[in-house]
């Protein structure tokens, strides 16, 4: 079955820096890679996702990159805020199939 | 549209009680998972059902039974509650039809712990 790793587990940044989450999955037949955020006492929430037939997606501060190639997909926040503060989850996903498989988390600390 | 709807919110239970976690959707998703979340970890799936009438067992199943009583609502149910089993519970539901794949939604959780 599916296999998702994530680093690092904690990131610490300063306000206004540039944060990487980086997700390496085992299987190739995964082509839907969702990032979730979630915040202290609430669910996660999906931020974006990326199929695999895109190599990149952006929105506002937020992208993601896709290397279908090494298996691995990364989550890049740009001019970090404190309320971007949260755990963020990766997942890896394929069609036809009930795979929804969840990486084990980052904490991301943006410092003031 | 309320989406992904838990109860109880909370609730305490004694060892050996047993309850059941209330799930519904409301945007007529197929698939409806159980999800367990400990304290500083991630989502382990307990249960999942793929359609209306299916339930298949996740990584951890044991001590807890599933009902998907119909495409709306999927039920959890632990019927002899224990210490371990306190936790926050997540139910979720995702489209996966052939042309719209998408991720799962969240319910607010339930958070249940067990003296």
């Amino acid at each position: 079955g599916e296999n998702v790793e994530q680093h690092p587990s904690t990131l610490s940044v300063q306000e206004g820096d540039s944060a990487v989450i980086k997700c390496t999955y085992s299987d190739s037949a995964s082509n839907y890679f969702p990032w979730y955020k979630q915040e202290l006492g609430k669910r996660p929430q999906l931020i974006i996702d990326i199929r695999s037939n895109v190599g990149e997606k952006k929105d506002q501060r937020i992208a993601v990159t896709l290397n279908k190639t090494a298996k691995h997909f990364s989550l890049h926040i740009t001019e970090t805020q404190p309320e971007d503060s949260a755990v963020y989850f990766c997942a890896a996903s394929y069609n036809y199939g009930q795979n929804f498989v969840f990486g084990p988390g980052t904490r991301l600390s943006v410092l003031p | 549209n309320a989406g992904v709807t838990q109860t109880p919110k909370f609730q305490v239970l004694k060892t050996g009680q047993s309850m059941t976690l209330q799930c519904a959707q409301d945007m007529n998703h197929n698939s409806m998972y159980w999800y367990r979340q400990d304290p500083g970890m991630g989502l382990r799936l307990i249960y999942y059902s793929a359609s209306e009438g299916t339930t298949d067992k996740g990584e951890v199943p044991n001590g807890y039974n599933v009902s998907r009583l119909n495409k709306r609502e999927f039920s959890l149910r632990l019927e002899s509650a224990a210490p371990s089993q306190t936790s926050v519970y997540f139910c979720a539901s995702r489209s996966d039809t052939d042309t719209a794949l998408g991720p799962q939604h969240f319910g607010d959780g339930t958070r249940l712990s067990i003296l």
